[in-house]
């Protein structure tokens, strides 16, 4: 069965201190793994996709990296808009096409003025 | 472009009721999935729909069921509600075709309170 863990489940920054997430999984064979950002009481917001060992993908203060075993998000000078639970979640690549998404349960970030 | 819409926003129901929540796909989308998100905890998966058939299911009794309709869009019912059926339920979309096939993108979310 697919899991994703990730850590640490809350993290409180000064703006602009530089941090990262880790969001360590084990998928029967990795189709995709996912980055999301939500805010209370909404959707999850997709930031990035990374399908191998060794991409990165970045948009803002945001760069998301992955390895064969777990992603990091990490976040450069934050600001307190940054502010939101980051979600992991991984997507296997056996069986049908369809595919469910597996998540972690959340970092909540909270970025201080 | 519209996104990913789910009505009613707000639900209020009591033990043993029955709800439907709906689901309206991003333009261009014509897989929709449904998932459960308790206070706290990370989305679950409950099932997923492609051309008006459930084509994948998560961990959940047969009183959580779905339809999708010719247009795409969709409904997630569940009957004999019980306390622990409150939770945040999210419908996310996707398309099987293009490069970005694998992306999901989520709707606003049914908050469903059950007393």
């Amino acid at each position: 069965e697919d899991q994703v863990t990730q850590s640490p489940e809350a993290l409180r920054l000064q703006e602009g201190e530089s941090s990262s997430l880790n969001c360590s999984y084990t998928v029967s064979g990795l189709r995709g793994l996912f980055w999301y950002r939500q805010d209370p009481g909404k959707g999850p917001e997709f930031l990035f996709t990374l399908y191998s060992a060794g991409e990165e993908k970045e948009k803002e203060r945001l760069k998301a990296t992955l390895t064969k075993k777990e992603s990091f998000l990490h976040i450069t000078a934050p600001k307190p808009e940054d502010s939101a639970t980051y979600l992991c979640a991984v997507k296997n690549a056996g069986g049908t096409s369809y595919g469910k998404l597996t998540f972690g349960q959340g970092t909540i970030l909270t970025v201080h003025p | 472009d519209a996104g990913v819409t789910q009505s009613p926003t707000h639900l209020i129901k009591t033990r043993g009721q029955q709800v439907t929540l709906r689901c309206s796909p991003k333009s261009g989308h014509d897989t929709v999935s449904w998932y459960q998100q308790a206070l706290g905890q990370g989305p679950q998966f409950i099932f997923q729909y492609y051309e008006e058939e459930e084509r994948q299911r998560g961990n959940f009794p047969d009183r959580f069921s779905g339809h999708q309709f010719p247009n795409y869009s969709s409904e997630l019912n569940v009957n004999a509600l019980l306390l622990g059926d409150s939770a945040l339920y999210l419908c996310a979309s996707r398309s099987l075709g293009g490069s970005s096939y694998n992306e999901q993108f989520f709707g606003p979310g049914t908050r469903l309170t059950v007393l």
